[in-house]
């Protein structure tokens, strides 16, 4: 089993729709949790964290946190066609110092005109 | 500009050859740490560091691979006899050092080896 497991996609939203993209995570322990954005050959852009069960709403994202059920979810509304990326999901350990992010593989997002 | 500053942007490098990467944290962070992103793979960790100190490596190749980041100036990764497996992007984040301590990353340093 994957550390933190996302659909590799491509998910196709229409523009104007709400893009749901979700991530599992295995290690219980885990308190961090923070979605980027990766445009092609770029670099990853932090755009929400999360620590606590429940709602994180910033403009147009939300994220959903559910330590119970080791899920974590962006919800991106009133999709444009400049969300069109690579979102990555990343859980903060807790060993070794505590600061390592371990990532997924990422859910290429295309919003459609 | 108070980014992450990573040098070069782009590195070619034959087989056998030394490789050094370097990386200025965000003004005012003092934990840096390095992620190595294969094509069509996902980014991995490799080493997380402070003034003069190793925290965690666990991410890092046994062989040929070193870090640092010293008391002046900034952190380096330093790969020695590059192979084509090498070839990746690498990318360094740097964190505050506070309670959450969110990552912000820098441009990444695109690395060929020939």
């Amino acid at each position: 089993q994957k550390e933190v497991e996302q659909n590799s996609g491509p998910l196709s939203v229409p523009e104007g729709a709400i893009a749901s993209l979700n991530c599992t995570y295995s290690d219980r322990v885990s308190q961090s949790f923070f979605w980027y954005r990766q445009y092609s050959g770029k670099s990853p852009e932090l755009i929400m964290s999360i620590y606590s069960n429940g709602d994180k709403e910033d403009g147009r994202f939300t994220a959903q946190l559910n330590k119970a059920s080791q899920y974590v979810s962006l919800l991106i509304r009133d999709s444009q066609p400049s969300d069109s990326a690579t979102y990555l999901c990343a859980v903060k350990g807790v060993t070794g110092g505590g600061n390592k992010l371990t990532f997924g593989t990422g859910t290429q997002l295309k919003v459609e005109l | 500009n108070a980014g992450v500053m990573q040098n070069p942007r782009h590195l070619v490098r034959r087989r056998g050859q030394e490789a050094r990467l370097r990386c200025s944290p965000m003004k005012g962070h003092s934990h840096v740490y390095w992620y190595r992103q294969l094509p069509e793979e996902g980014l991995k960790f490799m080493v997380y560091l402070q003034k003069e100190n190793i925290i965690d490596e666990s991410g890092m190749p046994k062989e040929r691979f070193s870090a640092e980041f010293p008391k002046e100036g900034p952190s380096i990764l330093r790969i020695q006899q590059v192979v084509r497996g090498d070839s990746a992007a690498y990318f360094c984040a740097s964190s505050p050092g506070t309670k959450w301590n969110e990552q912000f990353f820098g441009p990444g340093t695109r690395l060929t080896v020939l």
